[in-house]
């Protein structure tokens, strides 16, 4: 069974620093894009970061450029993603996400994790 | 990386129809045969209905299909049920590796 399951969430205060992590489970995770997506409190969804299976390749959207690090440990199966110089518009959850069905240019999502909420407040 | 555009809202009785659109541009929806729906929950994740346009995952029923025209997609629930009401998204790429996703779509079953 595919199981993906975040950690790291919490409360930080703006500027402040946070480092999610998503433990993979049940399928070989070296062959997968992964990535992140968040959705803020009674918000829609939005794409926040991709890493390529080796982890050569790294996209990002632009509100969080230079902020954000996405990275993985194939040898952990685990995905991460670094928050830095947060603002209270990060403030959502952060759900880890397995990218798959993939045609010559795009992919879907097939497994998302749970979700871990981070709150920026002072 | 503009959100695409969806209706806030949309509703139907039991065993009937509704269609939501998603609008975008040249640049993302109309630049690329590839958009996915997404179905959420209230406190839950969201779970793809639709890939590729058109082409269902396993085990999601056959009243969901997907189409597309131009800058605007379309996801269609036919026969809907109660367990359908739910919070729909779209998304497509916006540039090579890059996606958005649609504003989402309150789905209402009366």
């Amino acid at each position: 069974e595919v199981q993906l399951v975040e950690s790291g969430g919490g409360l930080v205060q703006p500027g402040g620093s946070l480092r999610l992590s998503c433990a993979a489970s049940g399928f070989t995770f070296t062959i997968y894009w992964m990535g992140w997506v968040r959705q803020a409190p009674g918000k829609g969804l939005e794409w926040v970061a991709n890493i390529k299976q080796d982890g050569s390749d790294k996209y990002y959207v632009d509100s969080v450029a230079g902020r954000f690090t996405i990275s993985r440990d194939n040898a952990e199966n685990s995905l991460y993603l670094q928050l830095n110089s947060l603002r209270a518009e990060d403030t959502a959850v952060y759900y880890c996400a397995r990218w798959s069905y993939c045609s010559t240019t795009s992919c879907a999502i097939d497994y998302w994790g749970q979700g871990t909420l981070v709150t920026v407040s002072s | 990386q503009s959100a695409l555009t969806q209706p806030p809202s949309a509703s139907g009785s039991p065993g009937q129809s509704v269609t939501i659109s998603c609008t975008g541009t040249s640049s993302d929806v109309g630049g690329y045969n590839y958009v996915s729906w997404y179905q959420q929950h209230p406190g839950k994740a969201p779970k793809l209905m639709i890939y590729e346009v058109t082409k269902r995952p396993s085990g999601v029923p056959d009243r969901f299909s997907g189409s597309k025209s131009g800058n605007t997609a379309s996801l269609t629930v036919s026969g809907l049920q109660a367990e359908d009401e739910a919070d729909y998204y779209c998304s497509s790429l916006a540039a090579s590796k890059i996606y958005v996703f649609g504003s989402g779509t309150k789905v209402t079953v009366l």
